[in-house]
């Protein structure tokens, strides 16, 4: 089992530029999560899916960000266009059985 | 709402030496309970969790947290801490009918030889 994959590992762009995040989670993983981690906030859960359906997206920042599911094995999250705040390391994680499982991460620094 | 409150956001101790991290939560029912460790530069690994029955939970790497209902809490022990243990650690809640986790601030462990 490969785990949760997320690409890129680190993305640097300028300011305005558009961003997307992937991420393959694992297989027969009914639920997948977006994290957001920064030094002041800490892990923010941004949205969640489940079987593949958007079920809380309260923690997104604002309309600038965006999530889609399209299938059970892919999940993209995207920031347009890309301020420096939203500089952090962005965690794909998926679950079963109540337990998550977190990919390594998505560095991005916004310039 | 859901909460995680971990006190303590450094720690120091001595390799070889007892560790013990502090979590308390805030909810209405028993929670499922997390502990997640966090090396630098890595994703979150979990160490062990709690949803219900014994309240003496055994995790990966000799690391263990029990659960105290009337404290609210989900304290995370180890007898005797190696270097390799230096990471951040993250308590977690979730309520029992989501997947949903909420991550205290996490503590920062430094081992010294």
């Amino acid at each position: 089992d490969a785990g949760v994959i997320q690409s890129p590992r680190h993305e640097v762009t300028e300011m305005g530029q558009e961003v997307t995040l992937r991420c393959k989670p694992i297989s027969g993983h009914n639920s997948l999560f977006w994290y957001r981690q920064t030094m002041m906030r800490g892990l923010e859960l941004l949205i969640y899916f489940n079987n593949n359906v958007p079920i809380d997206d309260s923690g997104m920042p604002e309309d600038r960000f965006s999530a889609k599911m399209p299938n059970a094995s892919f999940s993209t999250l995207k920031i347009q266009p890309s301020e420096p705040r939203d500089s952090a390391v962005y965690f794909c994680a998926s679950s079963s059985a109540n337990v998550l499982t977190f990919g390594a991460g998505s560095r991005l620094t916004v310039l | 709402a859901q909460s995680v409150t971990q006190p303590d956001i450094h720690i120091t101790v001595s390799e070889g030496a007892s560790l013990e991290l502090r979590c308390n939560y805030s909810y209405g029912a028993t929670p499922y309970l997390f502990w997640y460790v966090q090396s630098p530069g890595q994703g979150l690994q979990l160490l062990l969790k709690y949803f219900s029955g014994d309240t003496l939970v055994q995790g990966i790497k000799g690391f263990e947290a029990e659960f105290k209902r009337s404290q609210s809490s989900f304290n995370l022990r180890k007898p005797s801490v190696h270097w390799s243990d230096a990471a951040e650690y993250f308590c977690a809640v979730a309520p029992g009918d989501t997947d949903k986790l909420i991550f205290g601030t996490g503590t920062r462990l430094q081992v010294f030889p």
